[in-house]
């Protein structure tokens, strides 16, 4: 049973513009969120997280929102660049595992 | 900076065989996870070790044992190997198990079981 869900697998975004990827979850146990960046053959990168006593947080061009009534984060992209192009993973942690999402695959197209 | 370090990156096995996946990080981390990802899936636990000498299984640990070999060490072993156990198995670490405490990921190995 998927606790974590990306409904988008796929998202495609010209460059410059804004990326948001969406990020839904079931568990109310759940209380720090986090993004994950994966290129191929390589392995997870950590991008930014957010505790659930916080509805934002921002690092330089990545900001995540949460919205912990509706149990929805977001993952916005600003601007987007072609670099940006990977699978990003929508992780909750309750303590020590991690629930993955099943991953959306962001194209930042020239 | 290696990081996380897993060997091999590839293995073909036939069904029944044994095989000893390794990971080593250099992070000076107390905590160290194994992962699979099946394709069109997240990254599912199989198993963990909050700090050395401790071993925890996670949500599908079947098939599969795990070693803290040291505080640097932790390898995963497949008895009998079948195929649902294709995969790409990833090894992550963290400084302490918590949620504030990102996982540092391996590039993984992946593996085939005919």
């Amino acid at each position: 049973d998927q606790q974590v869900k990306q409904n988008s697998p796929s998202l495609s975004v010209q460059e410059g513009r804004i990326s948001i990827l969406n990020c839904d979850y079931t568990n109310s146990m759940f209380d720090y969120f986090l993004w994950y960046k994966k290129y191929p053959a390589e392995g997870p990168t950590f991008l930014i997280s957010i505790s659930s006593i916080k509805d934002k947080n921002e690092d330089g061009r990545f900001t995540v929102f949460l919205n912990k009534s509706a149990k929805h984060l977001s993952l916005h992209i600003v601007p987007s660049q072609p670099g940006d192009s990977a699978v990003y993973f929508c992780a909750a942690s309750p303590a020590y595992a991690l629930n993955f999402g099943k991953g959306t695959s962001l194209l930042v197209t020239p | 900076n290696a990081g996380v370090t897993q060997t091999p990156k590839f293995q073909v096995l036939k069904t029944g065989q044994s095989m000893t996946l390794q990971c080593a990080q250099d992070m000076n981390h107390n905590s160290m996870y194994w992962y699979r990802q099946d394709p069109g899936m997240g990254l599912r636990l199989i198993y963990y070790s909050a700090s050395e000498g401790t071993t925890d299984k996670g949500e599908v640990p079947n098939g599969y044992n795990v070693s803290r070999l040291n505080k640097r060490e932790f390898s995963l072993r497949l008895e009998s190997a079948a195929p649902s156990q294709t995969s790409v198995y990833f090894c992550a670490s963290n400084l302490r198990t918590g949620e504030d405490q990102p996982q540092h990921f391996g590039d993984g190995t992946r593996l085939s079981i005919l």
